[in-house]
């Protein structure tokens, strides 16, 4: 059975610096791995999917990687404000299922 | 605007009383998913629906049915409420199951109370 890890499960950050969320994963027969965040109150926005066949994802200031041997991946977010204050989940799909990581809950302080 | 649909936001009911949460999307969207986020726990997958008339479990289908009569609707129904149902609900949706890469969307959330 899939188990999907983040650490650190909370992340406080003054404004401006460059930040890694991590996730760890225990099958590495995915089809993908999907980054989300999650606003308070709010549902789920995908942020970056990596295929499994690929190592890396980009987006603005996000970027995700992916190692299917080690079972990990990483989102990282460069120059953080504090409106990337939220929580950020990874989440792997593998066969017509989705699980979840529980998530890091990032602060970004003005 | 493309969007998931999710009503209502808040329920209160008690234990034994059938209720249904509604879904809808607008993306012509032939995969839907149910799921149900818990404090230390995540969210799990409850059902899922690959198409119109095809539904399948998720990791914790028990206490809980769907259907999928339209491609746009996914209703997911508590027969028979127990407080142990008491969580936030997502639906989500995407062109696609998502073993084809493709992004999920998600609705606001429905957060029941079970007395």
């Amino acid at each position: 059975k899939q188990e999907v890890t983040q650490i650190p499960a909370a992340l406080s950050v003054p404004e401006g610096e460059n930040l890694v969320l991590n996730c760890s994963f225990t099958d590495s027969a995915i089809y993908n791995l999907q980054w989300f965040r999650q606003d308070p109150g709010k549902g789920l926005t995908s942020l970056l999917l990596i295929q499994s066949s690929q190592r890396e994802q980009t987006s603005g200031r996000l970027n995700a990687s992916l190692d299917k041997s080690s079972g990990r991946s990483t989102l990282y977010i460069a120059a953080s404000q504090p409106g990337d204050s939220a929580t950020y989940l990874c989440a792997i799909t593998g066969f017509q299922k989705l699980v979840f990581g529980t998530g890091t809950r990032l602060l970004v302080s003005p | 605007e493309a969007q998931v649909t999710q009503n209502p936001r808040y329920l209160i009911t008690v234990t034994g009383k059938k209720l249904t949460v509604t879904c809808s999307q607008n993306m012509n969207h032939e995969y839907m998913s149910w799921y149900r986020q818990d404090p230390g726990l995540g969210l799990r997958q409850i059902y899922y629906s690959m198409n119109v008339e095809v539904t399948d479990k998720g990791d914790v289908p028990e206490g809980y049915k769907v259907s999928r009569k339209e491609k746009r609707n996914f209703p997911l129904i508590l027969e028979s409420p127990s407080p142990n149902q008491t969580s936030l609900y997502f639906c989500a949706s995407s062109s696609s199951n998502t073993d084809r890469n493709e992004k999920l969307f998600f609705g606001s959330g429905t957060q029941l109370s079970v007395l």
